[in-house]
């Protein structure tokens, strides 16, 4: 069965750091870029970082560039996102997603998302 | 930055009528526009991808048109199931991936 696992979410004061992790399983995690995308409470989505399958390209949204890493380990089947200097905006539910097609369809993916994670919540807040 | 722009914010209707929902692309995405279902406290799932092809497991009452800047995500009879909200993606201009600011979909 096809899944993603999110973990590492919580409350952090504002200034403060966080990791998000994303365990895969299932599927050929190396294969496929990946993405994270967040959704404040009783907000729409927002894309915010994308990794390539092999980990070599990324792009990050413009809200949280210079401030978040996505990177990824495939011997582990993990997706991590790396956040910095979190401000009371970044508050969100943070999900990972997987592309829709494999690496075949470009290294970053064809930019639909077919899989999803249940989703973190990072509150900041003092 | 591409923006999408759905419409309407809200649509409340009976079991078994047609939904009609709209988005609107601030310029050309050619055929690069999926939709997603969200349901209280779940992940968004996937429904149609390149406006018009159905993703695995979603059944023929839903369907997308369009192209350009206007697409149309219809549910032709309504069932229960089917209150959600409803987001519009574009990948034909990115990064950034962009949304729409959703529909939400309420059943009588």
């Amino acid at each position: 069965q096809e899944q993603l696992v999110e973990s590492g979410g919580g409350v952090v004061q504002p200034g403060g750091s966080l990791r998000l992790s994303c365990a895969a399983s299932g599927f050929t995690f190396s294969s496929y870029a990946m993405f994270w995308v967040r959704q404040a409470p009783g907000k729409g989505l927002e894309w915010t970082a994308v990794i390539s399958y092999d980990g070599s390209n990324k792009y990050y949204a413009d809200s949280v560039k210079g401030r978040v890493t996505i990177f990824r380990d495939n011997a582990k089947n993990t997706l991590y996102l790396h956040m910095n200097r979190l401000t009371t905006e970044d508050t969100a539910v943070y999900f990972c997603a997987r592309d829709l097609f494999d690496f075949r369809s470009g290294s970053l993916g064809y930019g639909y998302f077919d899989l999803w994670g249940q989703g973190s919540l990072v509150a900041v807040s003092s | 930055e591409i923006v999408l722009t759905q419409s309407p914010a809200t649509l409340s209707l009976s079991p078994g009528e047609r939904a009609t929902l709209s988005c609107r692309a601030s310029q050309s995405i050619a055929s690069y526009l999926a939709w997603y279902q969200q349901k209280p406290g779940q992940a968004p799932r996937l429904l149609i991808y390149d406006v018009s092809i159905r993703a695995t497991g979603i059944p023929a009452r839903f369907s997308g048109s369009g192209s350009g800047t206007d697409f149309t995500l219809t549910i032709s009879s309504l069932e229960p199931e089917d209150s959600a909200i409803y987001y519009c993606q574009q990948r034909g201009s990115w990064p950034p991936l962009t949304f729409g600011g959703g529909t939400k979909v309420e059943i009588k």
